[in-house]
């Protein structure tokens, strides 16, 4: 069965430092893994979403990378602001197909 | 606007009422799904649908029917409401079963309160 973490479950920085967000998967077998983004009390955004062949997806200010065979993915996020304080989601697509396998989240917050 | 909307956003309601939750995309993907928000942020699978078939239904009670009348829509029925099944409820879309190149899109939202 697919497990995914994320850590840390909680990150706060000054405004400019660089945010580093870390996501594991138990099971290399994925179609895609997909980094969103949760306002308090909103849906969800889609940030990058990598398929399993590439190595990382870029995004403005945003890198994300996939070691599927480690099972990892990192998510950065250049010069941080407040406005990039939320929760940040990794899921990953089964092979087994149908569905996300969500980690718990890491909470983020960007003190100016 | 080409989204996944689903309404209402906020629903309060009380113990063993029925309700439903009703989810529209107008992407033109093909598989349409119920995902859980706990109260601890926690979201996991509860259905997924491939062109008005279901294809997963993840040990959910059988209080909740989902349904299915085109690909573009997928409502949620919820009857005999217990307080547990206050969550944030999400519908979302994706192409070839989320093997495709966007990705899953998801609503807003809906935020069940049962009292």
């Amino acid at each position: 069965k697919q497990e995914v973490t994320q850590i840390p479950a909680a990150l706060s920085v000054p405004e400019g430092e660089n945010l580093v967000l870390n996501c594991s998967f138990t099971d290399s077998a994925i179609y895609n893994l997909q980094w969103f983004r949760q306002d308090p009390g909103k849906g969800l955004t889609s940030l990058l979403l990598i398929q399993s062949s590439q190595r990382e997806q870029t995004s403005g200010r945003l890198n994300a990378s996939l070691d599927k065979s480690s099972g990892r993915s990192t998510l950065y996020i250049a010069a941080s602001q407040p406005g990039d304080s939320a929760t940040y989601l990794c899921a990953v697509a089964e092979a087994a197909g149908n569905k996300l396998t969500f980690g718990g989240g890491t909470r983020v917050l960007v003190k100016p | 606007d080409t989204a996944v909307s689903q309404t209402p956003k906020y629903l309060v309601t009380q113990m063993g009422n029925d309700k439903s939750i009703k989810c529209e995309q107008n992407l033109g993907h093909d598989t349409m799904y119920w995902y859980k928000q706990d109260s601890k942020k926690f979201l996991k699978i509860m259905f997924s649908y491939n062109n008005k078939e279901l294809i997963i239904n993840e040990t959910v009670p059988n209080r909740f029917s989902p349904k299915s009348p085109d690909k573009a829509h997928l409502n949620l029925h919820i009857n005999s409401l217990e307080l547990g099944d206050s969550a944030v409820y999400f519908c979302a879309s994706s192409q070839d079963q989320g093997t495709g190149s966007n990705g899953y899109t998801f609503g807003s939202g809906t935020r069940l309160t049962v009292v």
